[in-house]
C-alpha cells in the first residue's frame, strides 16, 4: 500500500524549542517537498528535494531547515529562529518532470505557544 | 521564478450547474506542467487535472476539464454539473524545469443546493 505518511497529525511545542516534522514515502519518487499553509491561505514552498542528499530552498526557506540522507525521508525541523511557527504543514512527492503530479501526506498541525 | 494567481477568493455555484475558477500563471520557461488540486474541509490534497505546456488540446478528467490559453498564460478549470461535494478549495499550481512546484492563493468553492 504505497503513499506518504507525515507524523504526528498533531504537534505541540514550546516558544524557543525545534521541532522536527516526519515525511516518508514509499512511492518510490525522487523528488520530495515541503510546504506551509496558513488559515485560508494557499500552499508555500518551503523546500524541496531533486535527489538524495541535495535539496533547495524555496519562497519561505527562513527558520527551517531539511535533510534528505534517503530517499524515502525528507524531515522538516521548524527551529526556533521560525518567528511564526504556528501553522499546517504538507508534505508531498513526485515523480521528477514537469508533467507529473505531486502526492501529499495527510498533514502536521503544528502549535507553537 | 514562477507565479501562479487566483484572482477569485471565493465563488458560488448552484448544484448541477457549470463554474470556471481563474488562474494565470508567469514563467520564463518553454517547458512546465499546470495542476489543479482540490483541498476538503479534512485537509487533504486531491490532484484533479494535469495541462502540460506543448499540449495542443485541453485536458479533460470526468467533470473537470481545463481551458488552456497559452497566449494568455491561463489555465482556468470548469468544473461541469456542480455538486454539493465539490465544495472545497481549488488551487491551480504550476511545475517548472526547475522542479519546484509552487500554488496560488486558492478559491473557496460552495455548492449552493
Amino acid at each position: 500500500d504505497g503513499g506518504i505518511t507525515q507524523s504526528p497529525k498533531y504537534l505541540f511545542r514550546k516558544e524557543g524549542q525545534n521541532v522536527t516534522l516526519s515525511c516518508e514515502q514509499n512511492l518510490n519518487h525522487d523528488a520530495m517537498y515541503w510546504y506551509r499553509q496558513d488559515p485560508g491561505q494557499g500552499l508555500r514552498l518551503i523546500y524541496y528535494s531533486q535527489i538524495v542528499n541535495d535539496f533547495q530552498k524555496g519562497d519561505i526557506a527562513e527558520g527551517y531547515s531539511v535533510s534528505r540522507e534517503k530517499k524515502e525521508s525528507f524531515p522538516l525541523t521548524v527551529t526556533s529562529a521560525q518567528k511564526n511557527p504556528t501553522a499546517f504543514y504538507l508534505c508531498a512527492s513526485s515523480t521528477r518532470g514537469v508533467g507529473y503530479e505531486q502526492y501529499f501526506g495527510p498533514g502536521t498541525r503544528l502549535t507553537v505557544t | 521564478a514562477q507565479k501562479i494567481t487566483q484572482t477569485q477568493p471565493g465563488m458560488f455555484v448552484q448544484e448541477k450547474e457549470a463554474v470556471t475558477l481563474d488562474c494565470t500563471y508567469d514563467t520564463s520557461d518553454p517547458s512546465y506542467g499546470l495542476f489543479w488540486y482540490k483541498q476538503p474541509s479534512s485537509g487533504e490534497m486531491i490532484f484533479l487535472i494535469y495541462q502540460g505546456s506543448y499540449d495542443q488540446q485541453n485536458a479533460t478528467e470526468g467533470r473537470y476539464s481545463l481551458n488552456f490559453q497559452k497566449a494568455r498564460k491561463s489555465a482556468n478549470l470548469v468544473i461541469s454539473a456542480s455538486q454539493l461535494g465539490d465544495s472545497a478549495m481549488y488551487f491551480c499550481a504550476m511545475r517548472a524545469y526547475s522542479g519546484d512546484m509552487r500554488f496560488g492563493a486558492g478559491t473557496r468553492l460552495t455548492v449552493k443546493p
